[in-house]
This record gives structure tokens, sequence and C-alpha cells, in this order.
């Protein structure tokens, strides 16, 4: 199979914390993740291209200092939300592709953040 | 860049009955998918196809690349069925997928 898991599910923190949370490809190699986020009732919208080894590369709109991506290697990325606000509450779903093969994405559960 | 529409937007069925829904993409893509969103969150991987048709169980899909539609047929719908379904393209080798405003399915007992 082609799983990728995300953690943690759920998460709530104080205004002004920051959180991280974790995208990982379990039985393949993913030179590149993609960090989306979902707000109720509504479509993904991608936030950024997370390239092992490389600077992410964000959509237009969405703050690089914000949301920090790291991905050190072929099967992990991280996305952390700093000094996070009650307007960064969302629900943030991660995807990877093979290396190699076919361009089709497999995408972890989602990580709900609620900010207080 | 490109723009992926789906219909319905909404969907209420009886349960038994069939349904297809639709996906329009404005440029030639290299990756074409369709997902079930569960109620947890989760989108689970229906199909992979920027081309041709598949099948799995009830559910097929087909993709017209030259017309740039894709279609997903579900058949005999269950109950369990019900949740958004999602198409997703992308047209570039930097691989990330625009998704469409996804279709809202209701199946009734």
């Amino acid at each position: 199979g082609a799983v990728v898991s995300q953690h943690p599910s759920r998460v709530i923190c104080k205004s002004g914390t920051s959180v991280k949370i974790e995208c990982r490809s379990l039985d393949f190699q993913a030179t590149t993740m993609f960090w989306y986020r979902q707000f109720p009732k509504k479509s993904l919208m991608l936030m950024a291209t997370s390239n092992e080894g490389s600077k992410a590369t964000y959509e237009q709109g969405v703050e690089k200092d914000k949301f920090l991506i790291n991905h050190a290697s072929l099967t992990l990325s991280t996305l952390t939300v700093t000094s996070a606000h009650p307007e960064d509450s969302s629900f943030y779903i991660c995807s990877a592709a093979r290396t190699s093969g076919s361009y089709e994405q497999y995408f972890g559960p989602g990580t709900r953040l609620t900010v207080t | 860049g490109i723009q992926v529409e789906q219909s319905p937007p909404d969907l209420i069925l009886q349960e038994g009955a069939n349904s297809t829904l639709r996906c329009n993409f404005s440029d030639s893509v290299n990756n074409l998918q369709w997902f079930h969103q569960n109620p947890w969150g989760q989108l689970i991987n229906l199909f992979y196809i920027p081309s041709g048709t598949k099948q799995n169980g009830r559910l097929s899909a087909t993709t017209v690349a030259t017309e740039r539609y894709s279609l997903l047929y579900i058949s005999s719908s269950q109950t369990t069925d019900s949740g958004v379904y999602f198409c997703a393209a992308s047209y570039n080798q930097g691989g990330k997928l625009i998704f469409g405003q996804g279709t809202e399915l209701s199946v009734k007992p």
C-alpha cells in the first residue's frame, strides 16, 4: 500500500504558542510532500510544496514565516504553525507522492488545530 | 493556473440509486484523482485516472483528457457512500493538486 500518517491528529493550543505537525510516508519514499488547509464545508487549499533537502515553495498569500516547513528526510515533513492565533484554527492535511512512477498522491488523515 | 470545477455541488439519493459526478478541468493534466472524504476528514483515494476508464466494485471513473472532463459513477448507492467527493488535478511535474469544490452526496435509507 501507500500509507501516510500525521501526528498529532488533534491539538488544542493557546494563542501565541507554536505547534508542530508531522507527516510521514510509512511504506514509500517521497521526494515531495504537500501541505493543505481545509476550512469547514470547504475544499482543500494548497499551502506549500515541501521538497526533501531544499526550501519549501509557498502558494501566494501563505506566510512562510508563520507556517514553517521542513522536509528533513524522504519520509518526513513537518509543518510548524508559529505564534498561533485563533484564525489559524483549521484542518491541516499533508500528502505525499512517490519518488518515481505515477504522479498519484496519498493523503494523511489530517490534523485538527484549535487555537484558544 | 488550472481550474477544477465539480458538479453538482449537492446530491441526495435514495439507497440503491445510481449517480454520476462530473469534474471539468481547464488545461491538460498529468494527474487526475478522485477522493471520498469520510466523516473524520480522511481522504480516501478512489481513482488515479489521468485518462481512460477504471472500475472498482460499484464505482467506476472515466477521464476524457482531450475534452477535459472526468466522470465518477456510483452504482447501487449505499448509505455508507455518503460524504464529500473531490476531484483534483495537476498539470506540471511539480505535482501540486488543485481541488474542485466537491460534491456532497447524501444517500438516504
